[in-house]
């Protein structure tokens, strides 16, 4: 597709399990980040790759929330022993070129995934 | 630190209105500036950046935005707003990295 794609859309989970969210960048793009929405808020960065590399990590809320991107496209955020301030929108974006610091190109965002924990 | 602060927290207004959301953003150093919209139901999607140059940018739907650095302001302005217009908007700043403000949610009445 021409998008970002997230996957699943919803997701419902028990306090204690542990969830995997997926992102789909737009082919060819080297930057992608994870956002955490809440309600009423805007997107929170969580975390951004370039290509394989996870470059920064420092908006992750706990050592509970992971993130990957092996292959430098598909990505995952795993978020273990889920807690129930951890229900929110995440949000993927990707971008064309590197450089978070220095980014000048708009980010692509997904739909997100509405995480709910019971 | 880095804060991105929109105004305005749920705008009401009818159809030929004209619209001004505040965005006022806190970083000392050069930044790219973004708003974005959320159509219900719908992603975010941009509408409109401004990196450098003339300080009026001018997006889609008729949407544009201006700069002053001198007050680090950045809102978003159209003259006359339609219902299709009802959205979430969020003013967006990357300096050192990406914060986006709480967003507006404006709602427009047929």
């Amino acid at each position: 597709g021409a998008g970002v794609s997230q996957s699943p859309r919803y997701k419902v989970a028990k306090r204690g399990q542990d969830v995997a969210l997926r992102c789909d960048p737009i082919s060819g793009h080297v930057s992608l980040f994870w956002y955490q929405q809440a309600l009423g808020q805007g997107p929170e960065f969580l975390t951004y790759f370039q290509n394989e590399a996870q470059l920064d990590k420092s908006g992750l809320p706990s050592d509970r929330f992971f993130a990957e991107r092996p292959e430098g496209s598909v990505s995952t955020l795993k978020i273990q022993r889920t807690q129930q301030e951890d229900s929110a929108v995440y949000l993927c974006a990707s971008s064309l070129i590197e450089g978070r610091v220095r980014g000048n190109q708009p980010q692509h965002f997904g739909d997100g995934t509405r995480l709910s924990i019971l | 630190a880095q804060s991105v602060s929109q105004h305005n927290h749920h705008v009401i207004l009818s159809e030929a209105a004209s619209l001004e959301l505040g965005c006022n953003y806190s970083y000392g150093g050069t930044v790219n500036l973004f708003w974005y919209v959320q159509y219900p139901g719908q992603h975010l999607q941009l509408l409109l950046k401004y990196f450098s140059g003339d300080p009026l940018v001018k997006g889609i739907k008729g949407f544009e935005a201006e700069f002053i650095k001198s007050k680090f302001s950045f809102n978003l302005r159209k003259p006359s707003v339609q219902w299709s217009d009802t959205a979430e908007y969020f003013c967006a700043v990357n300096g050192y990295d990406m914060r986006f403000g709480a967003g507006t949610r404006l709602t427009v009445k047929p």
